[in-house]
């Protein structure tokens, strides 16, 4: 069992431009949580995706931040319009339903110059 | 909105010696869950210790324990026989409904040979 697999584990972008940053839940885990780590603080909850389905997007930004766990393939988190302070680790999670706990990939890390 | 609060930014505690990181939450359910997640130089979130607020036995995991004082909303780790490996970042952190968890601050914890 492979875990949680977020790629790419760094990512430099110019202001302005996209990102998207991908997560491959462990096998047989159908929930997918999207965390944001800025520099020096603890992880913020940003989004709660079960398969083709937003659960809870409460921690989301409202512009520029989406955030997708398709039928096939990877739970992806995409930044338009890039801006500095979007800078930050961004942490994928998944479980599998009913479970009291939570599998951390080992992060992304988002640089915007 | 439940908050987590790590009122130690680092401590430090010599190799083979017992340390305590403190943790306060705050919240008006009854029944939740705590965590105290380790992320050591390579970031990736590392379970550490998990308590269920119904439990009144403190969990233990190893050289891992907690002190959870239920009415006092603390949930502090003990660790024991300190080794080098420990050094980390420590985080507490709290189930918020459906998954979602608050974290605290964290506290960086260096061990000294």
């Amino acid at each position: 069992n492979a875990g949680v697999m977020q790629n790419p584990r760094h990512l430099v972008r110019r202001r302005g431009q996209e990102a998207r940053l991908r997560c491959s839940p462990m096998k047989g885990h159908s929930h997918v949580y999207w965390y944001r780590q800025l520099p020096e603080e603890g992880l913020k909850f940003m989004v709660y995706l079960q398969k083709e389905n937003i659960i809870d997007e409460s921690g989301m930004p409202k512009e520029r931040f989406s955030a997708e766990f398709p039928k096939e393939g990877p739970s992806i988190l995409r930044i338009q319009q890039v801006v500095r302070g979007d800078s930050a680790a961004y942490f994928c999670a998944s479980s599998p339903l009913g479970a009291n706990v939570l599998t951390f990939g080992a992060g992304s890390r988002l640089t915007v110059l | 909105a439940q908050t987590v609060t790590q009122s130690q930014p680092e401590m430090s505690v010599q190799e083979a010696e017992t340390v305590t990181l403190s943790c306060t939450y705050d919240t008006s359910e009854s029944d939740y869950y705590l965590f105290w997640y380790k992320q050591p130089p390579s970031r990736q979130m590392i379970l550490v210790i998990r308590q269920e607020a119904y439990k009144q036995q403190n969990a233990t995991e190893n050289r891992f324990s907690v002190n959870f004082q239920k009415a006092a909303k603390s949930f502090s780790l003990k660790i024991s026989d300190s080794q080098l490996g420990d050094a980390a970042m420590y985080f507490c952190a709290y189930r918020e409904g459906a998954q979602k968890l608050v974290f605290g601050q964290g506290t960086r914890l260096t061990i000294n040979p």
